[in-house]
């Protein structure tokens, strides 16, 4: 089966640097996103891997492992617009995106 | 631009109603898809359609579905509302087929009585 793990809650303090995880394990692979998704609102883009490595965007990087299926998402200087659920996805060898459930970030003053 | 439209932005519905939920994008984006979102269980996909005129089942379609007259629209419907169907609906699309970024509707919350 396809699998999608993320942590269900993570709590930091603004300012602060977070890392959230994402392991998978799907048939096939053919990308990884990350998307932002604020309480009560539509999910939005973050970032996309393919390629092992990092990559930056401003306050956000995203990391891949394709040989340890794994991948983190890395937020720098927490602000608290930052409070929001991180949906990992993957894309399959059917180029379907299998979603993981989320990791809701709580950031604290 | 609107970007995809959903409508409408809330409902209750009865049990054993039928109802559509719409969607509408204008990005002339080939693909397009429905996923159900409820607590706990993450993006769940419901149909897509990889193209006018095509339609495939995704991982829960069973009580719903849907058509793909055109490019810019694609209803889900359901025939028969249970209360398991209580759940937010997004629809998304992406111009292709490949390893492109989903951009998502904003939502429809149904309630189902």
């Amino acid at each position: 089966g396809q699998n999608i793990d993320q942590p269900t809650e993570m709590t930091a303090t603004e300012g602060a640097i977070v890392q959230i995880n994402c392991t998978y394990q799907t048939s096939g692979f053919n990308g990884l996103f990350w998307y932002q998704q604020h309480a009560g609102e539509a999910p939005t883009f973050l970032s996309y891997n393919v390629l092992d490595g990092l990559e930056e965007k401003g306050r956000f990087s995203s990391f891949l492992s394709r040989s340890k299926g794994y991948s983190y998402l890395l937020l720098k200087e927490l602000q608290m617009k930052d409070s929001a659920s991180y949906l990992c996805a993957v894309v399959d060898s059917n180029y379907q995106l299998i979603w993981g459930a989320g990791t809701k970030l709580i950031i604290k003053p | 631009i609107a970007g995809i439209t959903q409508a409408p932005t809330s409902q209750i519905l009865a049990a054993g109603r039928r109802m559509t939920l719409r969607c509408t994008q204008d990005m002339r984006h080939n693909a397009m898809y429905w996923y159900r979102q409820d607590l706990g269980l993450g993006l769940r996909l419901i149909h897509y359609s990889n193209t006018a005129g095509t339609t495939g089942k995704g991982e829960v379609p069973d009580g719903y579905s849907v058509s793909r007259a055109n490019t810019d629209d694609f209803p889900l419907t359901l025939a028969s509302a249970v209360p398991s169907q209580t759940s937010v609906y997004f629809c998304a699309s992406r111009p292709g087929q490949g390893s492109d970024t989903q951009y998502f509707g904003p939502g429809t919350r149904l309630t189902v009585l």
